[in-house]
């Protein structure tokens, strides 16, 4: 089954203490990218990835660091989390880029006390 | 920054009924754009997407309309049923924007049979 798989679903952590969310999809994409969803304020891009190795900024990127090391995992890594960072996390695929539909995952509910 | 916007927080609907979700855009350069719905839990799932060099797009049950001149896109859905009951977001991309997509907020639709 093609699909977008995120692990874990649900964290609970405390400040500071490092942390990473890992994405993986198996339909061969090209471009990956992280969102976050926060109440009132709809879903903000956190970084994409258009290949292997090749990563860029989006809209919310403070906080927060990814890498490509190969093509079908995507982790995103919160060094430091703080409760700033409490939200509900998307990864997504596509194809090419963000000019095709994107594919996401289930979310992973994260909470920083 | 650009962003996408929605008219209305919240629609209701009787079942039946053909619903128009609004959604309107501030980058005049966006070229490419996307509704996705979200159902409680679970992650965004593609609807239907149209390029600027056409005015309408139309799916199953779903029409998307594109005014580029008030730069306004709409979301149609005819005989809404119960399972259309989710929240559903514009987004848009564009080369000047690099790879990102720019998700609006979301507007969440309710149907009642």
């Amino acid at each position: 089954e093609a699909q977008v798989t995120q692990n874990p679903r649900y964290l609970i952590t405390v400040t500071g203490k490092k942390l990473t969310v890992t994405c993986s999809q198996n339909m061969n994409h090209e471009y990956m990218s992280w969102y976050r969803q926060d109440p009132g304020l709809g879903l903000r891009q956190i970084y994409y990835s258009m290949n292997v190795e090749v990563t860029d900024k989006g809209d919310v990127p403070e906080g927060y660091k990814v890498s490509r090391k190969e093509k079908r995992n995507f982790p995103l890594i919160l060094e430091s989390p703080s409760p700033n960072q409490t939200s509900l996390y998307f990864c997504a695929s596509s194809p090419w880029t963000a000019y095709n539909e994107q594919f996401f995952g289930p979310g992973t509910r994260l909470t920083v006390l | 920054g650009e962003s996408v916007g929605l008219h209305l927080p919240t629609l209701s609907v009787q079942e039946g009924d053909n619903s128009i979700i609004n959604c309107a855009y501030s980058n005049s350069a966006s070229d490419y754009f996307i509704w996705y719905k979200q159902e409680s839990g679970k992650g965004p799932q593609f609807i239907i997407d149209i390029r600027s060099n056409m005015d309408k797009r139309q799916g199953q049950r779903v029409t998307v309309l594109l005014n580029k001149t008030v730069k306004h896109l709409s979301l149609q859905i005819a005989a809404t049923q119960p399972g259309d009951s989710a929240v559903y977001f514009c987004a848009e991309a564009s080369n000047q924007a690099g790879t990102a997509l720019i998700f609006g907020k979301g507007t969440t639709l309710s149907v009642s049979s």
